[in-house]
């Protein structure tokens, strides 16, 4: 069955201290994989796309890797502002051009 | 990144009444966009892919005389809420799907029926 997961589903961090947010995903044909950060009562906000294994993206503090079975989103350093949750999302073949996303995780970090 | 709007932020409705949501592209046109509902503390959920100048393709479980959608052109979509009940008390975001299949979101749409 085609599925992402993420973990851990909720993650808390002190100002300044780094951490992993995982996606692990089991479908056939990845097209891509898609990071997003979401607030609350807000709409996700696109952060990156990863193609192929080996790809890597920064963006400020964050950083995502991809594998083949799984994708990282690296924070370096946090701040505050970076509570939110992120989600990651993964388009594949037979899956009709349509994201499949996974439940998020629900970061908050701590001054 | 692309820019999506969607009006009303925030709806309130009585039972029985139907309510429009609209989702705009803003800088690009999108051929495709989706909607999603939300529930509280949990992730996405596609409702249906909205194509300019056809039909939209709902998912399972979704009714299409409920939740009708029209994409009349390359920058809108609209959800119409029909008959809207309790149970349709939900947050509704939309999407445009960019040039790599990347999706660009609206900040949502909170909908309270009462």
């Amino acid at each position: 069955e085609d599925q992402v997961t993420q973990s851990p589903e909720a993650l808390r961090l002190q100002e300044g201290e780094s951490s992993s947010l995982n996606c692990s995903y089991t479908v056939s044909g990845l097209r891509g994989l898609f990071w997003y950060r979401q607030d609350p009562g807000k709409g996700p906000e696109f952060l990156f796309t990863l193609y192929s294994a080996g790809e890597e993206k920064e963006k400020e503090r964050l950083k995502a890797t991809l594998t083949k079975k799984e994708s990282f989103l690296h924070i370096t350093a946090p701040k505050p502002e970076d509570s939110a949750t992120y989600l990651c999302a993964v388009l594949f073949s037979g899956g009709y051009n349509k994201l499949i996303f996974g439940a998020g995780t629900r970061l908050a970090v701590h001054p | 990144g692309a820019v999506v709007s969607q009006h009303p932020s925030r709806v309130i409705c009585k039972s029985g009444t139907s309510v429009k949501i609209e989702c705009r592209s803003l800088d690009f046109q999108a051929t495709t966009m989706f909607w999603y509902r939300q529930f509280p503390k949990k992730s996405l959920m596609l409702m249906a892919t909205s194509n300019e100048g056809s039909k939209a393709t709902y998912e399972q479980g979704v009714e299409k005389d409920k939740f009708l959608i029209n994409h009349a052109s390359l920058t809108l979509s609209t959800l119409t809420v029909t008959s809207a009940h309790p149970e349709d008390s939900s947050f509704y975001i939309c999407s445009a799907r960019g040039r790599d299949h990347e999706q660009y979101f609206g900040p949502g749409t909170r909908l309270t029926v009462t």
